[in-house]
């Protein structure tokens, strides 16, 4: 059974641009979540979606935004990129987004911003 | 909103010692509490779980105990081995909300030889 898989694995970009990141969740998972990882603040949750409608949100400016499509592939998109927003970006699925559940991880996506 | 301490940031012990990381949160609500291990290069992966109804959780070598009245839980993984080397990270979420995980800063874990 495939993982989650993310890509692309590595991007770089400069202040001002913007970035979409793909999530593939693990087959017959509905639900797909985006952390971001940091040094500084750890693990940060940024959004869910669940049958393609955001069902809850982290504390992120608007700049981050996301989306579900109907095979439960997700993306994630940041604009107007800062210095700050040079991360790890961590997409999990799993397969209900209410009960308490495994979260299965892919490997990220580690975005720098120059 | 929830926060989650955890501590030490870092954990030496020798192979085949127990490791202890304990974590506390601050809302009551919170009902599930899983650990996450991290590997270099790699995503989290789930270890174990304990929920709100449960005081202690076991499987093999790894336990993890909930005091809900003191509002902390403890990771305790015992005869450790080189490949538990890894930044483990202890989470709490809210009923109905499960996929919202508000995580530790993580313990990096390094076992030797």
């Amino acid at each position: 059974k495939a993982g989650v898989t993310q890509t692309p694995r590595y991007l770089i970009k400069t202040r001002g641009q913007q970035v979409t990141l793909s999530c593939s969740p693990i087959s017959g998972h509905r639900s797909v979540s985006w952390y971001q990882q940091t040094p500084g603040q750890g693990l940060q949750f940024l959004f869910e979606y669940f049958s393609e409608t955001q069902r809850n949100k982290g504390n992120f400016p608007g700049r981050f935004s996301g989306r579900q499509f109907s095979n439960s592939r997700s993306e994630m998109n940041v604009s107007t990129l800062e210095l700050g927003d040079s991360a790890l970006y961590l997409c999990a699925s799993s397969l209900e987004h209410v009960n308490t559940g495994e979260l299965f991880f892919g490997e990220g996506s580690r975005l720098t911003v120059l | 909103g929830e926060n989650v301490e955890q501590h030490p940031s870092t954990l030496s012990v020798q192979e085949g010692d127990s490791a202890v990381i304990k974590c506390t949160y601050s809302d009551s609500a919170s009902n599930y509490f899983p650990w996450y291990k991290q590997e270099l290069g790699k995503g989290p992966q789930l270890i174990i779980d304990i929920r709100s109804n449960v005081g202690e959780k076991k499987d093999q070598r790894i336990a993890v105990t909930l005091n809900k009245t003191a509002k902390h839980f403890s990771l305790h993984i015992t005869e450790t081995q080189p490949e538990d080397s890894a930044v483990y990270f202890c989470a709490a979420s809210k009923p109905g909300t499960a996929s919202k995980l508000t995580f530790g800063t993580g313990t990096r874990l390094q076992v030797t030889l």
